[in-house]
């Protein structure tokens, strides 16, 4: 099965602050992953798929990169509205999908 | 609206059985795979399982199989997942969530879950 690991499991950083999220795989998955961003209480919003691709409404602010078995989520400018928890995601086959367990990021 | 919208969860002894629904409404549901995606109290998210378009075959995690079944109604526009031999570990709340395939992918639309408690 495929492992995913995000690192770090929280950070503390600023309004205005550029963050950067990491996501690894146990082995190569390609392009095949998605990030969500969960608020408390709330569900999971998707925010970007296939690695890279910025899903319909979300502010471009955000960004993905890498492929294989490295990835990371980019916020260039926090905003108060951006403080949750944010997920990867492996979507190789359908049949099965794995999630990282999430990095916390908090004021 | 595209909207999917989970019910049934409730306070279950161990043991126990439960159906959650999902009900879908706003897109052509027959045509999307859909998933079930926990989130036990605190902890991160789990995928559950998958179930393909025509709802020939269903996929799950190790932990749950031979003891959920997920099926769907394409008539009803509706998912559903039969829990049984239920365990304190399966409490939390449950989200069903339209899978994209092909060259997009991701979970792209999500109820608002429903509450499992697990528990004597």
């Amino acid at each position: 099965d495929i492992q995913m690991t995000q690192s770090p499991s929280s950070l503390s950083a600023s309004v205005g602050d550029r963050v950067t999220l990491t996501c690894r795989a146990s082995q190569s998955i390609g392009s095949w992953l998605a990030w969500y961003q969960q608020k408390p209480g709330k569900a999971p919003k998707l925010l970007i798929y296939k690695a890279s691709s910025l899903e319909s409404g979300v502010p471009s602010r955000f960004s993905g990169s890498g492929s294989g078995t490295e990835f990371t989520l980019t916020i260039s400018s926090l905003q108060p509205d951006d403080f949750a928890t944010y997920y990867c995601q492996q979507y190789l086959t359908y049949f099965t999908l794995t999630f990282g367990g999430g990095t916390k990021v908090e004021i | 609206e595209v909207q999917l919208v989970e019910s049934g969860g409730g306070l279950v002894q161990p043991g126990g059985s439960l159906r959650l629904s999902c009900a879908a409404s706003g897109f052509t549901f027959r045509t999307y795979w859909v998933t079930w995606v926990r989130q036990a109290p605190g902890k991160g998210l789990e995928w559950v399982a998958n179930i393909k378009q025509d709802g020939s075959e269903g996929y799950y995690v190790d932990s749950v199989k031979g003891r959920f079944t997920i099926s769907r109604d394409n008539a009803k526009n509706s998912l559903y997942l039969q829990m049984n031999s239920l365990r304190a570990e399966d409490t939390g709340v449950y989200f069903c969530a339209r899978l994209r395939v092909g060259t997009l992918g991701g979970l792209d639309v999500w109820g608002q879950g429903t509450t499992v408690t697990v528990s004597s």
